[in-house]
């Protein structure tokens, strides 16, 4: 089975703090997802990630940055934390031209304060 | 816009009672698939109907696809307090079908 892990559960950061969302997969899969996930509005799509090294922004990338240094891990930066930004974050992979279902991380409560 | 809708918001039933949800998306697909949130948690597949079906099951979940009115549903049959979560159509265009575009979800509380 896929395990994708997220570095924590919940966060409370202050605004303005850089925040750093870390998530690993164990299944070597190449496509790696942050989503963030509001009440009403389902999960909404941050960054992609094909591969090592390559992203792409997804429908609301403003705020955020992306790292993929390693297959395994797919981390989400925050540079300068607002209010606005409190939000539930998820990390989901897949495997690239394998089936097109998610594997998805327990999920991050990032609370801005 | 939201390219998934799922309707009603919430349903509440009583276990041992079919669950119904629906989806209406905008865009042509390639697949669209279910997922399962437990309160506070990660996303879980449930099951993926290619644009090219029209009903697929999986156990006590049944899912039909009209590609005409831009539609699906979800039944889940024989209901269990354990089915008691959120549900949510995500669906894949097929100009990018690695993105998947997710609804707003439907919660369903399943009493027993």
């Amino acid at each position: 089975d896929v395990k994708v892990t997220q570095s924590s559960r919940y966060l409370v950061k202050r605004t303005g703090e850089k925040v750093f969302l870390e998530c690993v997969q164990d299944m070597d899969h190449e496509n790696m997802f942050w989503y963030r996930q509001d009440p009403g509005l389902g999960l909404r799509l941050i960054y992609f990630s094909y591969d090592v090294k390559m992203k792409e922004k997804g429908d609301i990338p403003e705020g955020y940055s992306v790292s993929r240094e390693k297959k395994e891990r797919f981390s989400l930066i925050l540079e300068s934390a607002s209010t606005n930004q409190t939000s539930m974050y998820l990390c989901a992979c897949r495997r690239a031209g394998g089936p097109p279902e998610q594997y998805f991380g327990p999920g991050t409560r990032l609370t801005v304060t | 816009s939201q390219q998934g809708e799922e309707d009603p918001q919430a349903l509440s039933i009583q276990e041992g009672e079919n669950a119904t949800m629906n989806c209406s998306y905008k865009t042509s697909i390639n697949n669209l698939q279910w997922y399962r949130q437990n309160s506070g948690r990660g996303l879980v597949h449930l099951i993926l109907i290619r644009s090219n079906e029209r009903e697929k099951h999986s156990g006590r979940l049944r899912v039909t696809l009209d590609t005409s009115k831009k539609s699906s549903s979800l039944l889940i049959t024989a209901s269990r307090a354990a089915d008691t979560a959120s549900y949510f159509c995500a669906t894949a265009r097929t100009d990018s079908s690695y993105k998947l575009i997710f609804g707003s979800g439907t919660r369903l509380l399943v009493r027993p």
